[in-house]
């Protein structure tokens, strides 16, 4: 079967503009959950969406948005776009909500490079 | 709150050698999930290992076992038999009530022919 799906793999920005990352999950799998990946912070959580809900949110300002569809694709939009957003972004994708008792798939993620 | 502390940056081993590549955690949930992840240069995340706190009996997947050591809170991960394609970037993480994934800084895991 697919895997996750991530679109675009890789987007060059400006300082300002906005961007939006799509997030196809494993057909069947209900929740979706984003990580920002980058050299000096390493992974961390963004948020995790599930039946078109924001369920869990991480740490990240306000400029970090996300949603989720009846379908279960997802997409997060990064507004006015900052050079400390440059990252890997990776999607996860989980049968049900939470990862505690399920797996956690992974897509190959999306590089965006702010300059 | 949660951590996952990888202190080896980078590591290397021979090729059909075994590496066993440490990991520490803090927490003070009594239910969670470790892991190990993997991920090449595709950069795609890959399962490698889970291990349910609850358990004692340590995971296993063919080459790869863990040494989960849950007083100590020390979840190590064992690659024996190292293969090329075992080079990777390997991550440990956790999980909990949050139903977020913690993940340490990685260790970078070079195979030498």
């Amino acid at each position: 079967k697919a895997g996750v799906t991530q679109t675009p793999r890789y987007l060059i920005k400006t300082r300002g503009q906005q961007v939006t990352l799509s997030c196809s999950p494993i057909s069947g799998h209900r929740s979706v959950s984003w990580y920002q990946q980058t050299p000096g912070q390493g992974l961390q959580f963004l948020f995790e969406y599930f039946s078109e809900t924001q369920r869990n949110k991480g740490n990240f300002p306000g400029r970090f948005s996300g949603r989720q569809f009846s379908n279960s694709r997802s997409e997060m939009n990064v507004s006015t776009l900052e050079l400390g957003d440059s990252a890997l972004y990776l999607c996860a994708s989980t049968r049900n909500a939470g990862i505690m008792n399920t797996e956690a798939f992974f897509g190959q993620g999306t590089r965006l490079t702010v300059v | 709150a949660q951590t996952v502390t990888q202190s080896q940056p980078e590591m290397s081993v021979q090729e059909a050698e075994t590496v066993t590549l440490s990991c520490t955690y803090d927490t003070s949930e009594s239910d969670y999930y470790l892991f190990w992840y993997k991920q090449p240069p595709s950069r795609q995340m890959i399962l490698v290992i889970r291990q349910e706190a609850y358990k004692q009996q340590n995971a296993t997947e063919n080459r790869f076992s863990v040494n989960f050591q849950k007083a100590a809170k020390s979840f190590s991960l064992k690659i024996s038999d190292s293969q090329l394609g075992d080079a990777a970037m390997y991550f440990c993480a956790y999980t909990g009530d949050h139903d977020k994934i913690i993940f340490g800084k990685g260790t970078r895991l070079h195979i030498l022919p």
